[in-house]
């Protein structure tokens, strides 16, 4: 079954530093998303990304926050200046939109902010 | 504000019963609701999803009733496996709160454990 590839599975930053954390989503998908999890809560909405732009963000999604599809394959997510309660594991996911359809997840990247 | 719960945080049953997962959830506006299996160290992978048109789903050993009067849901898996332990998340889309179909809200899951 196709796969959603996110990378690095581990980033460790020190506070203020900027992160950017990669995704490559299925290939004929359409519809883009990141999720995070922090320890021991839900996982939660970030952004929704589409036709290279955002659909829809969550209240999260404050302007440290920005997502780039630079090419025709990644899909990445900046954070400009991490803190300390940034530190989530944080999925990406794919779709073709479809209203009702799954989510395809991938396995995530652990970032811990020091 | 959780709109989806999960309020039993784990769960251990016997391999070969049945496993009962139970959500509850508070928005009348959404339109579906999915099943998410996670492992250590993987992301969510779906499970079964079912529309609010529907009362049941079934898809193999999985099989998800709606009770949109009491704003239930379930998941039943039977007849449970070791390799089923996992954490279960339940999660809903569409709604009053503009979310769209990939803005999903989760519950916190059920951890479950099938004893051999």
């Amino acid at each position: 079954e196709p796969e959603v590839t996110q990378t690095p599975s581990h980033q460790v930053t020190q506070m203020g530093q900027e992160v950017i954390l990669r995704c490559v989503p299925i290939s004929n998908h359409l519809y883009f998303y990141w999720y995070r999890q922090i320890l021991g809560q839900k996982v939660e909405f970030l952004v929704s990304f589409y036709n290279n732009e955002i659909s829809e963000k969550s209240e999260i999604f404050d302007d440290q926050f920005s997502v780039e599809r630079p090419d025709g394959s990644n899909f990445t997510l900046k954070i400009r200046s991490t803190k300390l309660e940034d530190s989530a594991m944080y999925f990406c996911a794919s779709s073709t939109g479809t209203a009702g359809e799954k989510l395809f997840f991938g396995s995530g990247t652990q970032l811990s902010v020091l | 504000d959780q709109q989806v719960k999960q309020n039993s945080p784990s769960l251990s049953v016997q391999e070969g019963r049945i496993s009962i997962l139970n959500c509850d959830y508070t928005n009348s506006m959404f339109d579906y609701f999915l099943w998410y299996k996670k492992y250590p160290a993987e992301g969510p992978t779906f499970l079964i999803s079912i529309s609010s048109i529907k009362d049941k789903n079934e898809d193999g050993r999985f099989t998800v009733f709606l009770n949109k009067s009491a704003k239930h849901l379930s998941l039943h898996i039977v007849p449970s496996q070791p390799g089923d332990s996992a954490v279960y998340f339940c999660a809903a889309s569409g709604g009053d709160y503009g979310g769209s179909q990939g803005n999903l809200i989760f519950g916190k899951g059920t951890k479950l454990s099938v004893k051999p």
